[in-house]
């Protein structure tokens, strides 16, 4: 089974702090992806990255930067957390050429 | 740039009546198609994907979609509601030139007696 890792469950931060959202996998993906998911509004597409020290913004990258030093982990950096930023991010896990995609269990946080 | 619309934010219907949920897509190449169900405090799991072959798609639960190309549509359906099948469902785009997953804002679909 493919497993794809969030570090955190549920998180609470307090405005300003600098957040690290992690997400690592467990096998040779390439793509990796990084959502939120808002009532009324869908997951929308924050950042992803096709390799290592790849990276490429989505349809929502700004307050964010993103991090994949290592292929199997993907990091997710809210520089100075907002409470506009509180939702659930969700990591997602595709390989290349591949129409499957597998989900992180999503980490809900809380900016207060 | 691809995109998906899901109309109808919140349906509801009887138990054992039809279960129809709407998606169109936007693409400028041929799409795959998806629909991934999300249960209350669950993540997503996917219902069913068009990639090509045949039109009309099968999946899990008795669901089903059609992929239309003349209206760029896609819409869910299943025939009898089952109060277990209460429960958001989402709809997403995928491109080869994009290889990226485009999700629809979400139906929440209640099922009443």
């Amino acid at each position: 089974d493919v497993k794809v890792t969030q570090s955190s469950r549920y998180l609470v931060k307090r405005t300003g702090e600098k957040v690290f959202l992690e997400c690592v996998q467990d096998m040779d993906h390439e793509n990796m992806f990084w959502y939120r998911q808002d009532p009324g509004l869908g997951l929308r597409l924050i950042y992803f990255s096709y390799d290592v020290k790849m990276k490429e913004k989505g349809d929502i990258p700004e307050g964010y930067s993103v991090s994949r030093e290592k292929k199997e982990r993907f990091s997710l950096i809210l520089e100075s957390a907002s409470t506009n930023q509180t939702s659930m991010y969700l990591c997602v896990l595709m390989k290349r050429d591949s129409t499957e995609a597998f989900f992180g269990q999503g980490t809900r946080l809380t900016v207060v | 740039a691809q995109s998906v619309t899901q109309l109808g934010s919140h349906v509801s219907v009887s138990e054992g009546a039809l279960v129809l949920l709407r998606c169109n897509y936007s693409s400028s190449v041929p799409p795959y198609l998806f629909w991934y169900v999300q249960y209350p405090n669950q993540g997503l799991q996917l219902l069913l994907k068009y990639t090509s072959a045949a039109t009309l798609v099968k999946g899990i639960n008795g669901f089903e979609a059609e992929f239309k190309k003349s209206e760029t549509s896609f819409h869910l359906t299943k025939p009898s509601a089952h109060m277990s099948d209460a429960a958001e469902y989402f709809c997403a785009v995928l491109t080869g030139t994009a290889s990226k997953l485009t999700f629809g804002t979400g139906t929440r679909l209640q099922v009443t007696l």
